[in-house]
């Protein structure tokens, strides 16, 4: 597609249950990276993926929080027995992981835990 | 732990003036991205700078970075309504290796709103 593409755009989901959420980067882009904004803390890196390169999980707030990357291509971001302090629009960007290159964000997800 | 911190938080403006948003940072990075965020939209890339003195401009908007002060500029000329928006500056950490690219830092965001 011409952008990153996420879904679902909302999700309301019960405190404790699990969720997943879905992004498609751009074609031939080989990184790929997750954002968490909320009110009460803006925006924070959650986990980059480039290539075949392990993944930096450095920004994952706790073990509840988890994301693959199939095929070098789609990542799935699965948070397990939300809370309420979960909730916040997760972001999803790519990039072609050059030095000078900028990243292109998708429209995001907002998550409502309730 | 690389802090980046904005200022001001909120600007309103009359449409014609100028005005600087300023963006600071705590430790040396190599790269500091302007982005835009329109309510309830995602963020758009507007400026990527690389080196210190660097300067780049479009339309009404211009970034400039140095990186000795630590310090960024995104400047504001003859402000329209359509520029209303929040700006982000964001920063990644120097030496950060060839697999934190991508672990931007954000600032607080600055939301400028501009009025007739």
């Amino acid at each position: 597609g011409a952008g990153v593409s996420q879904s679902p755009s909302n999700k309301v989901t019960e405190k404790g249950k699990d969720v997943e959420l879905r992004c498609d980067p751009i074609s031939g882009h080989t990184a790929l990276y997750w954002y968490r904004q909320s009110l009460g803390q803006g925006l924070e890196f959650l986990i980059y993926f480039q290539g075949n390169s392990a993944p930096d999980k450095s920004g994952l707030p706790s073990d509840r929080f988890s994301a693959e990357r199939t095929g070098g291509s789609v990542s799935t971001l699965t948070i397990q027995r939300t809370q309420q302090e979960d909730s916040a629009v997760y972001l999803c960007a790519s990039s072609s992981g050059a030095l000078s290159e900028k990243l292109f964000f998708g429209s995001g997800t907002q998550l409502s835990v309730l | 732990e690389l802090k980046v911190e904005q200022n001001p938080l909120f600007l309103s403006m009359q449409e014609g003036k100028n005005y600087t948003i300023y963006c600071n940072y705590s430790t040396t990075s190599d790269r500091l991205y302007w982005y835009r965020q329109d309510p309830g939209k995602s963020l758009e890339s507007l400026f990527v700078l690389l080196s210190n003195g660097a300067v780049k401009q479009e339309g009404r908007l211009m970034a400039s970075l140095d990186t000795k002060a630590r310090l960024s500029t995104l400047h504001i000329t003859a402000a329209v309504h359509d520029l209303s928006a929040t700006y982000f500056c964001a920063v990644v950490r120097a030496n950060a290796g060839g697999t934190s690219y991508g672990k931007l830092t954000f600032g607080q965001g600055t939301i400028l709103t501009v009025h007739p």
